[in-house]
């Protein structure tokens, strides 16, 4: 139980397009999906902490008019990165929950990893 | 504020135990979890330990939380080449729903 399917996997585009990726809880539902941004060799660095049905949070210093989230459901929430840019380049994960249980927390997608050129 | 550090590297041989620190400190932490990442792929969860724990073991893997020093250790048994990843220990504080991760520590299993 508790999977989440995180759309595309990979995606490169041109720069100055916008690239939207998906978040699904599959079995559960999400009140809060988290999206992180990871770069080669790094931590997670957390973006914006979404709940279900209003505006995200976003985290000091991510843009929040370039990075676009919507949780309009309790089962899909998406990142709309607007505009982007070679440095926008990274891999994006997206985490889910809660998944029951105190402890269990949040259940991680796969990630998608942006090129943009 | 918080703060979670790892070290870099660690290399065992297979069939040896491997030992993995963290360091935290909020010592508001509710929960602390480790996460296994292999290469291009999300992070998966292995265990988590309650704050007010100071073990917890599950098959290979042991939790030891030491909340007065704000360390955490996972140590996985018979280590097998299957275990090299990335590891990130994490920590949630309080009612808040977010984690903060470590640096994260790069396991290589050598034969």
């Amino acid at each position: 139980g508790a999977v989440v399917s995180q759309h595309p996997s990979w995606v490169i585009c041109k720069s100055g397009t916008s690239v939207k990726i998906e978040c699904r809880s599959l079995d559960f539902q999400a009140t809060t999906m988290f999206w992180y941004r990871q770069f080669p060799k790094q931590s997670l660095m957390l973006m914006a902490t979404s709940n279900e049905g209003s505006k995200a949070t976003y985290e000091q210093g991510v843009e929040k008019d370039k990075f676009l989230i919507n949780h309009a459901s309790l089962t899909l929430s998406t990142l709309t990165v607007t505009s982007a840019h070679p440095e926008d380049s990274s891999f994006y994960i997206c985490s889910a929950g809660p998944t029951g249980g105190g402890g269990y927390g949040y259940t991680f997608g796969s990630g998608t990893r942006l090129t943009v050129v | 504020g918080e703060d979670v550090e790892q070290s870099l590297f660690l290399s065992v041989r297979e069939g040896d135990s491997s030992v993995i620190n963290c360091t935290y400190t909020d010592s508001s932490s509710t929960y602390l979890y480790w996460y296994k990442q292999e290469p291009g792929a999300g992070l998966q969860l292995l265990t988590y330990i309650f704050s007010n724990m100071d073990m917890k073991q599950d098959q290979r893997l042991t939790v030891l939380l030491n909340k007065k020093d704000k360390h955490l250790s996972l140590r996985i048994a018979d280590t097998q080449t299957g275990d090299s990843a990335i590891y990130f220990c994490a920590e949630r504080t309080g009612t808040a729903s977010k984690l903060t991760f470590g640096t994260g520590t790069r396991l290589q299993v050598t034969l």
